[in-house]
């Protein structure tokens, strides 16, 4: 199953563009990448989700590297109500789509 | 998106007593659906996938028979804990598929369990 790796939280300023990164190294060529936010005590909400071409929506955008070992969700312009953890996921194909959830980064928009 | 919602949203109950957890999607049908819970300060914990129509493929380390899930419908699972104790407190959230494997997946408010 791959997996991935995100630091445990990041500081941005409100305004500014936040960039959390993710590695996910062994993902596998039909492993789609998602990306979900929790704010607390709710149930997580989804931001975006890729293969290997970027993304963009009203939310966000994706990059994801050419070789798909990593990504980079990107919220352009940072607001305190998107202070949340944000989980970075590999879903797997083989295995019903489930989407197993690592630890996530903690983001804190300060003002 | 897509809405699934939880019902109820917060629940205590005796120790020993059964509970049941429903998880709805309010505008889209739903082939399959999965269930989570989750600890306070730590991450989501898949319990089982639901598929309608036939039985759940629990994770390992699940009890299937103390965590009953059906899915009798495209629109409703339910999640059912069973005699349950104290160490079974937790937020359980269920996530409803929008379609194919590819697409979205949402999830519901979750619903907090607190065993007395």
């Amino acid at each position: 199953d791959a997996k991935t790796t995100q630091p445990p939280s990041m500081d941005c300023a409100e305004g500014r563009a936040a960039n959390l990164p993710c590695n996910h190294s062994t993902i596998s060529g039909n492993e789609y990448v998602y990306w979900y936010r929790q704010i607390h005590s709710q149930g997580p909400q989804y931001i975006i989700h890729g293969l290997k071409n970027n993304e963009t929506n009203e939310m966000a955008s994706l990059i994801i590297t050419e070789d798909r070992k990593s990504s980079t969700l990107i919220l352009p312009h940072a607001t305190l109500r998107d202070t949340a953890v944000y989980y970075c996921i590999v879903m797997i194909y083989n295995q019903g789509g489930k989407l197993i959830f690592g630890q996530g980064t903690e983001l804190s928009v300060k003002p | 998106g897509a809405v699934v919602s939880q019902h109820p949203s917060w629940v205590i109950c005796k120790s020993g007593t059964s509970v049941k957890i429903e998880c709805r999607s309010l505008d889209f049908q739903a082939t399959t659906m999965f269930w989570y819970r989750q600890f306070p300060k730590q991450s989501l914990m898949l319990m089982a996938t639901s598929n309608e129509g036939s039985k759940a493929t629990y994770e390992q380390g699940v009890e299937k028979d103390k965590f009953l899930i059906n899915h009798a419908s495209l629109t409703l699972s339910t999640l059912t804990v069973t005699s349950a104790h104290p160490e079974d407190s937790s937020f359980y959230i269920c996530s409803a598929r929008l379609g194919t494997i590819n697409t979205e997946a949402f999830f519901g408010q979750g619903t907090r369990l607190t065993v007395v």
